[in-house]
């Protein structure tokens, strides 16, 4: 079975760093991308970027370049989405999904992370 | 880049059949396959419809997908409503670079 598990809530002050988690199992994890989503509050789904584990070739939605980076273990099957320096704005609930090869399409999703931003 | 726009709210009585556009600003809708995705209440999204037309594995055949090029959309199909597909509903699609554009999310209430 497909599972897609995310890290838990994290609560940060602006300008604290972060780094949370998406451990892919039940399929080749080197075989597939794997794509993070951002849900501002009452707000719609935005594209953040992909990484294929595989060879780590990272591709950023251009207003998320710069802000975030994408990264993956391979060994540990895991993905992360990490913040130099947090915002308010940041609050957000945020997803990684399972990509085909193709890099179009999403098929399983994480239960979603959520981070709070507030001093 | 293009955006594609969703009307941001239907209705429609159980049993009935409703379909959700998704309309795309400039480029041919048949040029990048589009997604549909839903998101109940507090849970994560999940994927209906992928590459236009096709449907994951225990997605209920009452779920369809189409693309028109003559109004340059596409549109998610439910037939014989019940109130578990009381969600948003998201069309995705992708640029040349692979860049994904999310549709605005349409919230379908089944009352």
């Amino acid at each position: 079975e497909v599972q897609l598990v995310q890290s838990g809530a994290e609560v940060k002050k602006p300008g604290e760093s972060l780094k949370i988690s998406c451990k892919g199992s039940g399929y080749s994890f080197t075989s597939y991308w794997i794509g993070w989503v951002r849900q501002m509050p009452g707000k719609g789904l935005e594209w953040m970027g992909i990484i294929y584990p595989g060879d780590s070739d990272t591709r950023y939605s251009p207003s998320f370049q710069g802000q975030v980076t994408i990264s993956a273990d391979k060994s540990i099957s895991t993905a992360y989405l990490q913040w130099s320096s947090l915002k308010a704005s940041d609050t957000a609930m945020y997803y990684c999904a399972r990509v085909g090869p193709a890099a179009i399409a999403a098929d399983y999703w994480g239960q979603g992370t959520l981070v709070t931003v507030s001093s | 880049n293009f955006m594609l726009t969703q009307p941001h709210s239907v209705s429609e009585s159980p049993g009935k059949t409703v379909t959700i556009s998704c309309t795309r600003s400039s480029g041919s809708i048949a040029s990048n396959y589009v997604q549909w995705y839903q998101q109940r209440p507090g849970s994560s999204p999940t994927t209906v419809i992928y590459e236009d037309n096709q449907r994951p594995s225990g997605v209920p055949d009452r779920f369809s997908g189409s693309i028109d090029s003559s109004s340059n959309s596409a549109s998610l199909t439910i037939s014989g409503l019940k109130t578990e597909d009381e969600a948003d509903y998201y069309c995705q699609s992708y640029d040349s670079s692979n860049h994904w554009v999310f549709g605005g999310g349409t919230k379908l209430t089944v009352l």
